[in-house]
C-alpha cells in the first residue's frame, strides 16, 4: 500500500517571499510523485512530476521539487510567491503505469499582499 | 484543443434520485478515473478504467456504477444507494506515466 502525507493543511506566507509545502510518502516499491495544483472550482493542473534521474525537478509557474529517498520527502519549493499562487496544492504517489494515484489531503497556499 | 468536458457544472439531486455525470476527453488517453473530493480529505478514487468495456472499483464504489463504452466517454451514475452523494467530483484521464489530465469537475449537491 501506499500513503502520502501532507503536514500542513494550510500556509500563510507574504508576497514575494519563498514557500516549501512538505510532502512525505511511504511505500514498499519505488514509485512516481507529482505535484498539483487547484483553483477554486476547478480541476486540478499538473505542476511537476518525478519519474526517475535527477532528483530536482521543475515544474510550471517557477516551481520545483526535489525528490529525497532516504526521508521519503517530495518538498514543493518557490523562491518568490505572487498574489496568483494561491491555491491549494496536492501531492501524489503512483507505482507508475495505470495504477492508482493516492493523493494526498491538500495544503492551501495563502499569498498575503 | 485537446481536454476533458465534464458537465454539468453544477448539479442538484433530490432525494431517491439517480443522477448520472458526464465525461468526454479527446486526448486519445486510455485510462480514465473519477475521483471525488470532500473538503479537507483530498482525492478518493471512486472507479477507474484502463481499457474500453473494462473498469475497476476504487476506493469508495458503493453507491456508484460506471460505463466505458466508447475510449471518449465515461459516465458516472451517483444511485440512490449513496447516501452521501454532495461533493467535489473530478473526472481525470492518463496515457503512460505522464500524470493526469483532469476535467474542471461537476459539483453536486443534494437537495
Amino acid at each position: 500500500a501506499q500513503s502520502v502525507t501532507q503536514l500542513d493543511s494550510q500556509v500563510p506566507v507574504f508576497e514575494e517571499a519563498p514557500v516549501e509545502l512538505r510532502c512525505n510518502y511511504s511505500s514498499s516499491v519505488s514509485v512516481y510523485l507529482f505535484w498539483y495544483v487547484q483553483y477554486p472550482n476547478q480541476g486540478l493542473q499538473l505542476l511537476l512530476k518525478y519519474l526517475s534521474g535527477s532528483t530536482l525537478v521543475k515544474g510550471i509557474n517557477g516551481f520545483e521539487a526535489e525528490f529525497n529517498k532516504s526521508q521519503t520527502s517530495f518538498h514543493l519549493r518557490k523562491p518568490s510567491v505572487h498574489i496568483s499562487d494561491t491555491a491549494e496544492y496536492f501531492c501524489a504517489v503512483s507505482r507508475g503505469g495505470y495504477q492508482k494515484v493516492t493523493f494526498g489531503t491538500g495544503t492551501k497556499l495563502q499569498v498575503i499582499p | 484543443d485537446g481536454g476533458i468536458t465534464q458537465s454539468p457544472k453544477y448539479l442538484f439531486r433530490k432525494e431517491g434520485q439517480n443522477v448520472t455525470l458526464s465525461c468526454e476527453q479527446n486526448l486519445n488517453h486510455d485510462a480514465m478515473y473519477w475521483y471525488r473530493q470532500d473538503p479537507g480529505q483530498g482525492l478518493r478514487l471512486i472507479y477507474y478504467s484502463q481499457i474500453v468495456n473494462d473498469f475497476q472499483k476504487g476506493d469508495i464504489a458503493e453507491g456508484y456504477s460506471v460505463s466505458r463504452e466508447k475510449k471518449e466517454s465515461f459516465p458516472l451514475t451517483v444511485t440512490s444507494a449513496q447516501k452521501n452523494p454532495t461533493a467535489f467530483y473530478l473526472c481525470a484521464s492518463m496515457k503512460g506515466n505522464y500524470g493526469y489530465t483532469f476535467g474542471s469537475g461537476t459539483r453536486l449537491t443534494v437537495v
